[in-house]
């Protein structure tokens, strides 16, 4: 079975700098997929970066990028020149490539942007 | 707007009753996912289908049931309801094509208040 620990619950960062906030995971597959989901005071979940495990560049998409290192099971998601509206709830969610295709999904950080 | 859309929004109901939650799916996905989001017990998959089948199950109670139309909208039923199945209750959907992990994308949710 997967595991994926967030350990950082809450976390705040002024607006305009940057943020890192850390997820591990735990699993025997060699493929597999992570992902970083956001979820603002709307509730809704929204996707904000994937990578795939095969693949050895890290993701990037506009303002977020990941540190993936996969020997050390460790997926991390930067926010660059943080905005207010990055102001969520992030989860870090794993995949198997093989098998059933069931998230798991980390406890989450509470991410505050300060004005 | 991930174009998966769920109804309704916000139920409230008591201990004992029945509800069903419904899903549409992105237009051109085959796969439905229900995740069920509590305090306790954080984002949990419950079940999912493909095409019409059920292909996966997670943690999902006997009092719990869900079916995948032809048209491929889904249903999640929820019996005999008790105060600690108060969540927020997603749906998501991917192309689901097999061997490739697609990207789940979300609804909106349901929230759901037993009484």
């Amino acid at each position: 079975a997967q595991t994926v620990t967030q350990s950082q619950p809450e976390m705040s960062v002024q607006e305009a700098e940057t943020v890192t906030l850390s997820c591990t995971y735990d699993t025997s597959e060699n493929n597999y997929y992570l992902f970083w989901y956001k979820q603002p005071p709307s509730r809704q979940m929204i996707l904000v970066i994937r990578q795939e495990a095969y693949k050895q560049q890290n993701a990037t998409e506009n303002r977020f990028s990941v540190n993936f290192q996969k020997a050390a099971k460790s997926f991390s998601l930067k926010i660059s020149d943080s905005q207010l509206g990055d102001t969520a709830m992030y989860f870090c969610a794993f995949i198997a490539t093989f098998g059933n295709e069931k998230l798991t999904f980390g406890t989450g950080t509470r991410l505050t942007i300060i004005p | 707007d991930s174009g998966v859309t769920q109804t309704p929004k916000h139920l409230i109901t008591a201990t004992g009753q029945r509800v069903t939650l419904r899903c549409s799916p992105r237009s051109g996905d085959l796969s439905v996912y229900w995740y069920q989001q509590s305090l306790d017990q954080g984002l949990q998959f419950l079940i999912q289908y493909y095409n019409g089948e059920e292909r996966a199950k997670g943690n999902i109670l006997e009092r719990f049931s869900a079916q995948q139309f032809p048209d491929l909208h889904s249903e999640l039923n929820l019996s005999s309801l008790e105060l600690g199945d108060s969540a927020l209750y997603f749906c998501a959907s991917s192309v689901g094509t097999s061997g490739f992990i697609a990207t789940q994308y979300f609804g909106p949710g349901t929230r759901l208040l037993v009484l």
